[in-house]
C-alpha cells in the first residue's frame, strides 16, 4: 500500500502565489522527510528535508511544516515563479535499521505557475 | 564534484531481451539504491546495496537483479523484459549511515517494444 499519501495531484497558481503540497504517513518509524523536485526528463533533485525534532524548516523560498502528532507534513513555496513549474515528490525514510536510506515516495504533485 | 552518473541515458529493447544499467555513486558514498519510476508515478524502490552487500529489496520479480562492485559502482539487470518494464530507472547514492542525504542521478530511460 502507499506508505506516503500526497495531495493534490496537480496544482496551478499565479506567479507570486503560495502553492501548498500536503503529505501524510502512517508508519511512526519514519524519521526523515525529504522533498524532491523533478523536471521533465530529469532525475529528482533534493529540495529540502526535515527531521521530526523540528516543526518547521525554511530554505530560501521553500518551507516544510511538520506535524508529528498528525503524521503530516507540507511544502510551501513562497513567491512562486514560472521556473518552479515541476513535479514535486514528498518522501519518507527510516534512519536506522535494515531499511536505512530506503525512500518511500508519494505519487507526486504537478505544479504549474502561470506568469 | 561529480554527481551520481548513470548510463545509458536512453535505450530501446525488445520484449524478452535483457538489459544492464550502470551507476556510479558520488565519491565517498558507499550506498547505492535503484528505483523504478513509471510515467506519472513516484519512484518505487527496487534494491539497496551498502558496502557491496544487498541491504534491501522491494516488491519486484526475480527478473530484476543487481550488484555492487568494490569501487561502489552498481549494475541493475533485468531479464526477460516485459512491456511493463518501460520506465525511468533511477540510481540513488548516499553514505548509507544515519543522517545521510540521498542524491539521484538523471536516470536511464528504458523503452520495451
Amino acid at each position: 500500500q502507499q506508505q506516503v499519501k500526497q495531495s493534490p495531484q496537480s496544482l496551478i497558481v499565479q506567479k507570486g502565489g503560495i502553492p501548498i503540497i500536503n503529505c501524510a504517513y502512517e508508519n511512526t518509524a519514519f524519521d526523515y522527510f525529504p522533498w524532491y523536485q523533478q523536471f521533465p526528463g530529469k532525475g529528482p533533485a533534493l529540495l529540502i528535508a526535515i527531521r521530526p525534532d523540528v516543526s518547521e524548516k525554511k530554505e530560501g523560498r521553500f518551507t516544510i511544516s511538520f506535524n508529528k502528532s498528525a503524521k503530516q507534513f507540507s511544502l510551501h513555496i513562497m513567491d512562486s515563479q514560472p521556473g518552479d513549474s515541476a513535479t514535486y515528490f514528498c518522501a519518507a525514510s527510516m534512519e536506522r535499521g535494515s531499511t536505512l536510506g530506503r525512500l518511500y515516495f508519494g505519487r507526486g504533485t504537478q505544479l504549474t505557475v502561470w506568469p | 564534484d561529480a554527481g551520481v552518473t548513470q548510463s545509458p541515458t536512453h535505450l530501446i529493447k525488445t520484449r524478452g531481451q535483457q538489459v544492464t544499467l550502470r551507476c556510479s555513486p558520488i565519491s565517498g558514498h558507499k550506498s547505492v539504491s535503484w528505483y523504478q519510476q513509471v510515467l506519472g508515478q513516484g519512484p518505487q524502490f527496487i534494491f539497496q546495496y551498502y558496502e557491496k552487500e544487498e541491504r534491501g529489496r522491494g516488491n519486484f520479480p526475480d527478473r530484476f537483479s543487481a550488484r555492487q562492485f568494490p569501487n561502489y559502482s552498481s549494475e541493475l539487470n533485468v531479464n526477460a523484459l516485459l512491456l511493463g518494464d518501460s520506465a525511468l530507472y533511477l540510481c540513488a547514492s548516499g553514505t548509507g549511515k544515519t543522517g545521510n542525504t540521498i542524491y539521484f542521478g538523471e536516470g536511464s530511460w528504458l523503452t520495451v517494444v
